[in-house]
């Protein structure tokens, strides 16, 4: 079992649904990331939290820490909002500082 | 600079081969990260430096990988004896802090392919 799981690993939407990603993790945590990875291209960090809620644009990030579980959200959803979306857990402790990885979600948002 | 760049983007190579791939950070920022990402899959973490120090190589998957960040900045990752299990993207990543949570600036990444 991974440590981060993501779920839906597949996920085709309308344009102008409203999508949402799930993560939960199995470790201990300091902090979570969004990232965006689009076909070809780089990683882009969408949100870094630890607790509560983020909201950028139409992206918004929530938080349970007691439940081990984030979400992201997207509304009115639109075609270059395609990509792969993966959530990534900060195990920060000790010597150990790293990013523990889902395996992210492909989104495909159609016109 | 503005962003992580990395060089070169793409790398074919003959198994055997030794490979070296460069980071160019944020030039602010104290942590490096190295990743490697198979096709399909996530990225996976390798190593980390602040600034020279490098607390964790965990990652590494065999000792055939080595890193270096000599003056703090710019990095390498170096492969020796490359094999086709090698072949992926290799991706960077600079923050600011010393390691302490905060979000990661990724480089575009070099594609590494073993023939």
């Amino acid at each position: 079992k991974n440590e981060v799981e993501q779920s839906p690993q597949n996920l085709t939407a309308q344009e102008g649904e409203f999508i949402t990603i799930n993560c939960s993790y199995s470790v201990g945590i300091s902090a979570l990331h969004w990232l965006q990875q689009h076909p070809g291209g780089g990683i882009v960090s969408l949100f870094m939290l630890s607790s509560g809620k983020k909201k950028h644009g139409r992206l918004i990030a929530t938080i349970n820490i007691q439940e081990k579980h984030s979400s992201l959200h997207i509304t009115a959803s639109h075609p270059r909002d395609s990509a792969v979306y993966i959530c990534a857990a900060w195990n920060y402790g000790g010597a150990t500082n790293k990013l523990i990885f889902g395996t992210g979600t492909l989104l495909a948002v159609q016109p | 600079g503005a962003g992580v760049s990395q060089s070169p983007r793409y790398k074919v190579t003959k198994r055997g081969q030794d490979v070296t791939l460069r980071c160019d950070p944020i030039s602010s920022h104290a942590t490096l990260y190295w990743y490697q990402q198979a096709l399909g899959q996530g990225p996976e973490f390798l190593t980390y430096f602040n600034y020279e120090a490098q607390p964790d190589k965990s990652g590494l998957p065999s000792d055939r990988f080595s890193a270096e960040r000599p003056e703090g900045s710019i990095s390498t990752l170096t492969i020796q004896r490359t094999e086709q299990r090698d072949s992926a993207m290799y991706r960077c990543a600079s923050s600011g802090g010393q390691g302490r949570i905060e979000t990661q600036y990724f480089g575009p990444g070099t594609r590494l392919l073993v023939l």
